[in-house]
């Protein structure tokens, strides 16, 4: 069964750290790219991070500098590094798989259940 | 960044009914745009891909149509189980984004 699980999230102080996990099976994982998506409650869809097989990786500007996205492929292992985390900052995070079209991006066809990150003093 | 504009916020609709999803993009992204659906508590299923193209185990009262700016998501004829929120998303350019969302309620 193709399947990604996120773990890592909680309670982090402004300003504090935090590190995402997404553990992926049932595909090919170093063939695809990979991104985090979060969904603050009540509200929208927002793209994070994105990380590519060849290991770029692409941010919008409202975490650029603070986050960062990385991927082992013999563990099968997406992360998300998190710093100087703010409030708004505060959200489910999700792992979603992109495509495996290595000049092309692609829609997000598998998700994984979420992880909640809350960042309070 | 590309935007996008979704429209309706929100929409009541009875079982049985035809309803219709619009998203406008800020700037040309031919047909790079993608269609969720999201249920509360839940992760984003996607229904459709490339502007028009079912992702496979959806139902076929699901179609999306459009390319460049200007696309729509149809629901042909609802079903208690899709009620729910809907996203479209351009993927055609970095930084990728997403529509507000439409809220689909029963009336």
């Amino acid at each position: 069964e193709v399947q990604l699980v996120e773990s890592g999230g909680g309670l982090v102080q402004p300003g504090g750290s935090l590190r995402l996990s997404c553990a992926a099976s049932g595909f090919t994982f170093s063939s695809y790219d990979m991104h985090w998506v979060r969904q603050a409650t009540g509200k929208g869809l927002e793209w994070v991070s994105a990380i590519g097989t060849a290991g770029d990786t692409y941010y919008p500007g409202s975490v650029k500098g603070r986050f960062t996205i990385s991927r082992e492929n013999a563990k099968n292992s997406l992360y998300l590094q998190m710093n100087s985390l703010r409030a708004g900052d505060t959200a489910v995070y999700y792992c979603a798989r992109g495509g495996d079209n290595w000049n092309d991006l692609d829609a997000f066809d598998i998700w994984g259940q979420g992880t909640m990150v809350t960042v309070s003093s | 960044a590309i935007r996008i504009t979704q429209s309706p916020s929100s929409l009541s609709a009875s079982t049985g009914d035809r309803v219709t999803i619009t998203c406008r993009a800020s700037q040309g992204i031919s047909s790079y745009l993608a269609w969720y659906q999201q249920k509360p508590g839940k992760a984003p299923k996607l229904l459709i891909y490339a502007a028009s193209t079912l992702q496979s185990g959806v139902p076929s009262r699901f179609s999306g149509s459009g390319s460049g700016t200007d696309f729509t998501l149809t629901i042909s004829c609802l079903q208690s189980e899709d009620f729910a929120t809907y996203y479209c998303q351009q993927y055609y350019s970095y930084p990728i984004t997403f529509g507000q969302g439409t809220r689909l309620e029963i009336k």
